[in-house]
């Protein structure tokens, strides 16, 4: 299993403004996925963090909007950049040990309001 | 990109009863069809899969169902408690990284009474 930490858990934004979220994982591993979870919705994959190298980003979302960075295999950032209402959300960072395992580990989120 | 459909969006049941989910899928590659439980405040965590050589797994009070020929698949949960409460997912990969990038569908609500 992996263990993975979020912060901040949640924030309270104002429009215009950037944030910033954390994902650190207590192993090193291949894969690591950004997800966006809008209030009462399902999970939707914003993209996929790859370390060394851009992100791979899923239609309808842009590196502009969500810039990622992956320094290694343990870390990972996702920028909400110019919120606006629109973007409050719970954000998740997932991981996956093994490419053939199917499980994904997930954080417990990241829940931000813009105001 | 894939599609999956889930029934129903919410499910109230007794405490002890049973409940199923449903969810329907369009690609018929698929051949990994996994189920993720969301409790309040927490991540989504995998409860459990099967693959498409078989037709039916069990892991003690939860089941799942798979049938490639109608394209859909179940979860069942036998004498349900309180602590079942959550939200489901039906998931399937949605492309060719593994198994992990991962299409969830739209989720079910289950609320389980004492």
């Amino acid at each position: 299993s992996a263990v993975i930490s979020q912060k901040p858990s949640r924030d309270i934004c104002q429009r215009g403004t950037s944030l910033t979220i954390q994902c650190q994982v207590d192993s090193q591993v291949t894969m690591m996925f950004w997800y966006r979870q809008q209030p009462g919705q399902s999970l939707t994959l914003i993209a996929t963090a790859n370390q060394g190298s851009e992100a791979t980003y899923e239609s309808g979302f842009v590196i502009d909007k969500f810039p990622i960075s992956r320094p290694n295999l343990t870390f990972s950032t996702l920028t909400v950049s110019n919120m606006s209402p629109e973007d409050s959300s719970i954000y998740l960072c997932s991981v996956g040990l093994t490419v053939n395992t199917g499980e994904l580990f997930f954080g417990e989120g990241s829940r931000l309001t813009v105001l | 990109g894939e599609n999956v459909e889930q029934h129903p969006s919410t499910l109230s049941v007794q405490e002890g009863d049973s409940a199923v989910i449903k969810c329907t899928y369009s690609d018929s590659a698929s051949n990994y069809f996994p189920w993720y439980k969301q409790e309040l405040g927490k991540g989504p965590q995998l409860i459990i899969d099967i693959r498409s050589n078989v037709g039916e797994k069990k892991d003690q009070r939860i089941a799942v169902t798979l049938n490639k020929t109608a394209k859909h698949f179940s979860l069942h949960i036998t004498e349900t408690q309180p602590e079942d409460s959550a939200v489901y997912f039906c998931v399937l990969p949605g492309g060719n990284t593994g198994f992990q990038k991962l299409v969830f569908g739209t989720g079910t609500r289950l609320l389980v009474s004492p």
